[in-house]
């Protein structure tokens, strides 16, 4: 079965420091991944995919992320973290054809941002 | 519409009433996702549909729950009997191109 790990539910910051939150799959598969945003009482907003070809995908608001297949990983960063960048950050593999089609996602990592 | 639309966005209700939650997916989106969150969780998978056809229900948590959307557009989600753990947001998405989609702002939903 499909699953996401993101093993820091926590991340505090400062403003203008480098981010990285990570995140390690299992997917009997390629994968799809996404990372996803979530802002308090707000839905989710897709930041970035990778589907295939190029490991290292651009998103919106300057995230980044990287497809390491070895390490089953798939770990946002950002070089300088905003204050407007606080918000929960959701990993997700997506699953298709005959595994289904739908997105697993992680439990989340809470983002703070301190000035 | 140019996203996905959820209402109502808050649903307070009395445990053992029903209720009625609504999402109107992106014009032309095939696809169409409910998700569960429960508070400090992830989304969880509840049911897909393509079209018209319910393709998946095998996240649906038990039969009190029914989801349809029976003209390929609008989709409603019921909950019979509503129980106090039946208390979450409730997301739909919508896609064009699986697996990615896209989520309106949910519904949040307590039972008192």
């Amino acid at each position: 079965a499909q699953s996401v790990t993101q093993p820091d539910i926590h991340i505090t910051v400062s403003e203008g420091a480098s981010l990285e939150l990570r995140c390690n799959y299992s997917y009997g598969a390629t994968p799809y991944l996404f990372w996803y945003v979530q802002s308090p009482g707000q839905g989710l907003q897709l930041l970035l995919k990778y589907f295939s070809g190029d490991t290292l995908v651009q998103g919106i608001k300057g995230f980044e992320a990287e497809f390491k297949r070895s390490q089953s990983s798939f770990n946002l960063r950002k070089p300088s973290v905003h204050w407007s960048d606080a918000a929960e950050y959701f990993c997700a593999v997506g699953a298709s054809g005959e595994y289904g089609n739908k997105l697993v996602f992680g439990a989340g990592t809470i983002l703070r941002v301190k000035s | 519409g140019a996203g996905v639309s959820q209402s109502p966005r808050y649903k307070v209700a009395k445990r053992g009433q029903d209720v009625a939650l609504r999402c109107d997916p992106i014009s032309g989106h095939v696809s169409l996702f409910w998700y569960q969150q429960a508070l400090g969780q992830g989304p969880e998978f509840l049911t897909y549909f393509q079209n018209e056809a319910q393709l998946d229900k095998s996240g649906l948590p038990s039969d009190r729950f029914f989801a349809e959307r029976p003209e390929g557009s609008v989709s409603t989600l019921k909950i019979q009997r509503t129980q106090q753990e039946d208390s979450a947001v409730y997301l739909c998405a919508s896609s064009l191109v699986l697996p990615m989609a896209f989520f309106g702002q949910g519904t949040r939903l307590t039972v008192v």
